[in-house]
């Protein structure tokens, strides 16, 4: 049980398109999904999470008009990079947790998605 | 000071030992402790979730927690090669949605 995908698991796009990463949890409601980006080497840094049907609350330094996300589902979660620029590039992570972990607050992470800005 | 502290290694152990690994939190206030095991290039996933001071066995880990002093760790008997990875503790505080999360100790499994 609590699996979570993550498409696409690589992506390459050019500097300025914009690119939208899906995370679903497959076998369980997600009522919150986090998003996370990681550097090579570094530890995870969390973007921002995302309570189904409400806007996402970022962390601080994240841009949310650069990062969109979107949870309109319990099962369902994207992130959009809108006008991508090399620095953007990076690992990014979906995690979703279920109702009934709540309070004690396990996490599952997706595989993750590579992405890559020329 | 951090929040959640680990140290980054990396640890080498040789195979067939214990690894021990170590997490300290600065939050009093914290209820859940996790560690994950994460593998180069690969996602995070979670072994172990403690809740209540003491140890929790699952296989060949145990999870060691004391709220007093403000520390978890994870052991792992009998390593194996296939454990060499970076392990992530994670701290959940009471009301928070987020796991606060130390930088990861790279253990390395020597045959």
């Amino acid at each position: 049980g609590a699996v979570v995908s993550q498409h696409p698991s690589r992506v390459i796009c050019k500097s300025g398109t914009s690119v939208k990463i899906e995370c679903r949890s497959l076998d369980f409601q997600a009522t919150t999904m986090f998003w996370y980006r990681q550097f090579p080497k570094k530890s995870l840094m969390l973007m921002a999470t995302s309570n189904e049907g409400s806007k996402a609350t970022y962390e601080q330094g994240v841009e949310k008009d650069k990062f969109l996300i979107n949870h309109a589902s319990l099962t369902l979660s994207t992130l959009t990079v809108t006008s991508a620029h090399p620095e953007d590039s990076s690992f990014y992570i979906c995690s979703a947790r279920e109702w009934s972990s709540a309070t004690w607050g396990e996490q599952y992470f997706g595989p993750g998605t590579r992405l890559t800005v020329t | 000071q951090k929040e959640v502290e680990q140290n980054s290694g990396p640890l080498s152990v040789p195979e067939g030992a214990i690894a021990s690994l170590n997490c300290t939190y600065s939050d009093r206030v914290s209820q859940s402790f996790f560690w994950y095991r994460q593998y180069s290039g690969k996602s995070p996933e979670l072994i172990m979730s403690i809740y209540s001071n003491g140890d929790k066995e699952d296989g060949r880990f145990t999870a060691q927690l004391n709220k007093a002093s403000q520390y978890v760790s994870l052991l792992i008997r009998d390593s194996q090669p296939s454990d060499s990875a970076t392990y992530l503790c994670a701290v959940k505080t009471q009301g928070a949605q987020k796991l606060v999360f130390g930088q990861g100790t790279r253990l390395t499994i020597n045959p």
